[in-house]
């Protein structure tokens, strides 16, 4: 397994615009995050699914963003109608359910909005 | 806001230790994680912690939790170049990740 794998690596887009980002967690990790990190800042909370179901959404989560994990393996995240101020890395994480055990991270999607 | 605070820089020469400090509010936390961050990456997991233990020791990596003042630190001993990076803690509350700012620790000849 090659760890947790996000694509694509980076995204310019123009405001107004929709786009997804995939996330393919480790295989038998069946809890997958989605955060998001802005400069200078640590990774915020978005969401989070346990195999198929999805558990938690932030607050920060606007109607805009919606996620999915419709098999319980990889999941997409889309963001409809950007804005400037949605530019920011997108950080995809998995885990198992048992602690301790930690999140293993993607190299993340950097999304900027022009 | 975050409630894991953090300072946000340091500086160090190669070869000294390099602490870092971190302040998290959640009583409940199970876990406590220190994460490293290089630039345009995404997250690498350097060491956790559980809550009922106030030491834990990875090669390098010295790690001291002071539960009454949720305090928490890490410890790079015999710091490289190659440790220029940021560095995140992180408490695990409800199943969830909190990170604090970061701390940016600039390794200097």
């Amino acid at each position: 397994d090659t760890g947790v794998s996000q694509n694509p690596r980076h995204k310019i887009t123009k405001r107004g615009q929709n786009v997804t980002f995939r996330c393919d967690p480790i295989s038998e990790h069946n809890r997958l995050y989605w955060y998001r990190q802005t400069l200078g800042q640590g990774p915020e909370f978005l969401t989070y699914f346990q195999n198929e179901a999805q558990l938690e959404k932030s607050r920060l989560l606007s109607d805009r963003f919606s996620a999915e994990r419709p098999k319980g393996s990889f999941s997409t995240l889309e963001i409809q109608r950007t804005e400037q101020g949605d530019s920011a890395m997108y950080l995809c994480a998995s885990s198992l359910e048992v602690s301790p055990t930690p999140y293993t991270f993607g190299s993340g999607t950097r999304l900027t909005v022009v | 806001g975050e409630d894991v605070e953090q300072s946000l820089f340091l500086s160090v020469r190669e070869g000294d230790s390099s602490v870092i400090n971190c302040t998290y509010t959640d009583s409940s936390s199970t876990y406590l994680y220190w994460y490293k961050q290089e630039p345009g990456a995404g997250l690498q997991l350097l060491t956790y912690i559980f809550s009922n233990m106030d030491m834990k020791q990875d090669q390098r990596l010295t790690v001291l939790l002071n539960k009454k003042d949720k305090h928490l630190s890490l410890r790079i001993a015999d710091t490289q170049t190659g440790d220029s990076a940021i560095y995140f803690c992180a408490e695990k509350v409800w199943g969830k990740l909190q990170f604090g700012a970061g701390t940016q620790v600039v390794v200097t000849p």
